[in-house]
């Protein structure tokens, strides 16, 4: 069985700013895990994958994540916040042909 | 094309009224999806189909018939429905054959039932 369990439902950053955005996740086997993101009334666009090459994975639009076996984490991380980084994320975990949602995490970005 | 349409993006009807959804990718998946998704929720899955051929159904009320008619193309027919099913729908779809098992989303139709 799999599991996603992203510790924040909101994250408030100022531009320019650091974004940290964590995810915890649970599987029974080396998990594929995924992080997305879908800005208001639109679809979901996956950021990044983690696919076992590396621990330190790069995403799209300056966005990184970081694997932890020890720490069962995945967090999401962002050196400097744009106001259009302003989003819903999405921590995924995916099984054969279904994927395992999060709840999310509303980042919201101030001036 | 690396991308999944959907049409249309705005659907309002009755709850008598029979609708359909159309969801389009080229990109040679041969898994597609269905996805309901509510306000500040994550999307829940509806259907998937596998090889144009429906592998999970999750138990979603009849008042919903999807629809696989070749490797591109997924519908979802709507009839009789209610207010509570007033959501974003979400189509994705999936390399068959990855690794990763990553899914390309499109951008979703926003139904609104009377």
């Amino acid at each position: 069985a799999q599991s996603v369990t992203q510790l924040d439902s909101h994250v408030s950053v100022s531009e320019g700013t650091p974004v940290l955005l964590r995810c915890n996740y649970s599987s029974s086997y080396s998990p594929s895990l995924f992080w997305y993101v879908q800005h208001p009334n639109k679809g979901l666009q996956l950021l990044l994958k983690y696919t076992s090459a590396a621990t330190l994975v790069k995403g799209i639009n300056g966005f990184e994540a970081e694997f932890k076996k020890s720490e069962t984490s995945f967090h999401l991380t962002k050196p400097s916040a744009h106001m259009s980084d302003a989003a819903e994320y999405f921590c995924v975990n995916s099984g054969y042909s279904t994927l395992t949602f999060g709840k999310g995490t509303m980042l919201l970005v101030s001036p | 094309d690396t991308e999944v349409t959907q049409t249309p993006k705005h659907l309002v009807m009755g709850m008598t009224n029979k609708k359909s959804l159309k969801c389009e990718q080229h990109m040679g998946h041969r898994a597609m999806y269905w996805y309901k998704q509510k306000a500040k929720k994550p999307p829940e899955l509806m259907f998937v189909y596998s090889y144009e051929k429906l592998s999970i159904n999750e138990s979603v009320p009849s008042r919903f018939s999807p629809e696989c008619p070749n490797s591109s193309l997924l519908n979802l027919h709507l009839h009789a429905l209610q207010p509570e099913d007033s959501a974003l729908y979400l189509c994705a779809s999936r390399p068959t054959g990855s690794s990763y098992n990553e899914q390309f989303f499109g951008p979703g139709t926003r139904l609104t039932v009377l």
